[in-house]
């Protein structure tokens, strides 16, 4: 697709439960982020794709969090045993990886809302 | 470390009006990319601006205008004749040069345009 998609939209899910995000980047992005946006706050950062691996992991809030890459295009960020202040805005965004002259543009996609009840 | 300070939380304007929102970063790097996106109610965020610090000419697009001083590690964005559809949350961002690190973000502005 053109841009950065990302699937569901929306989730309710209980407490204790595990829940898949989805992220399908912008074809030919090699780089893929994944972001949390809490009710009221900024952006955190939470992990980052070059391909299929993933240098770097250091904003992952726990091990029930996880991610991976396969194939160098769609991601999925996995939430194990769910709780109600992993409710938030998971959004994902892409970007080429380009030479150091011409920046890191990175584009986002609308986002899921987890809602943990 | 880096980091991005949007002091102002939230900002409230009359339709028309010109609003400025303040973006100060911290950096060790001698060069880095600074942004603003625009995030609408839909929630995606939507790129405005990539600025290089070696350029520190201001920028110019339609209503909207950037004003990077480095000397003050300042990157602000001013809407003139503010309207409606520019309430958003507003996010300024820093990014080293690599194109290998995240981007930092700041917490955001919510901007409210009132008719």
């Amino acid at each position: 697709g053109a841009g950065v998609s990302q699937s569901p939209s929306n989730k309710v899910t209980e407490k204790g439960k595990d829940v898949e995000l989805r992220c399908d980047p912008i074809s030919g992005h090699t780089a893929l982020y994944w972001y949390r946006q809490s009710l009221g706050q900024g952006l955190e950062f939470l992990i980052y794709f070059q391909g299929n691996s993933a240098p770097d992991k250091s904003g992952l809030p726990s091990d029930r969090f996880s991610a991976e890459r396969t194939g160098g295009s769609v991601s999925t960020l996995t939430i194990q045993r769910t709780q109600q202040e992993d409710s938030a805005v998971y959004l994902c965004a892409s970007s080429l990886i380009p030479a150091a002259s011409s920046g890191n543009t990175i584009y986002f996609g609308e986002g899921s809302w987890l809602t943990v009840v | 470390a880096q980091k991005v300070t949007q002091a102002q939380t939230e900002i409230s304007v009359v339709e028309k009006e010109d609003v400025t929102l303040d973006c100060v970063y911290e950096t060790r790097d001698t060069t880095y990319y600074l942004f603003w996106y625009k995030q609408p109610p839909s929630g995606e965020l939507v790129f405005l601006i990539r600025r290089n610090s070696f350029d520190e000419q201001n920028e110019i697009s339609g209503r909207y205008s950037w004003n990077f001083q480095k000397s003050t590690s300042s990157f602000n964005f001013t809407i003139t004749a503010s309207q409606v559809v520019d309430s958003a949350v507003y996010f300024c961002a820093l990014s080293d040069v690599s194109g290998n690190t995240p981007l930092v973000f700041g917490k955001g502005t919510r901007l409210s345009v009132i008719a």
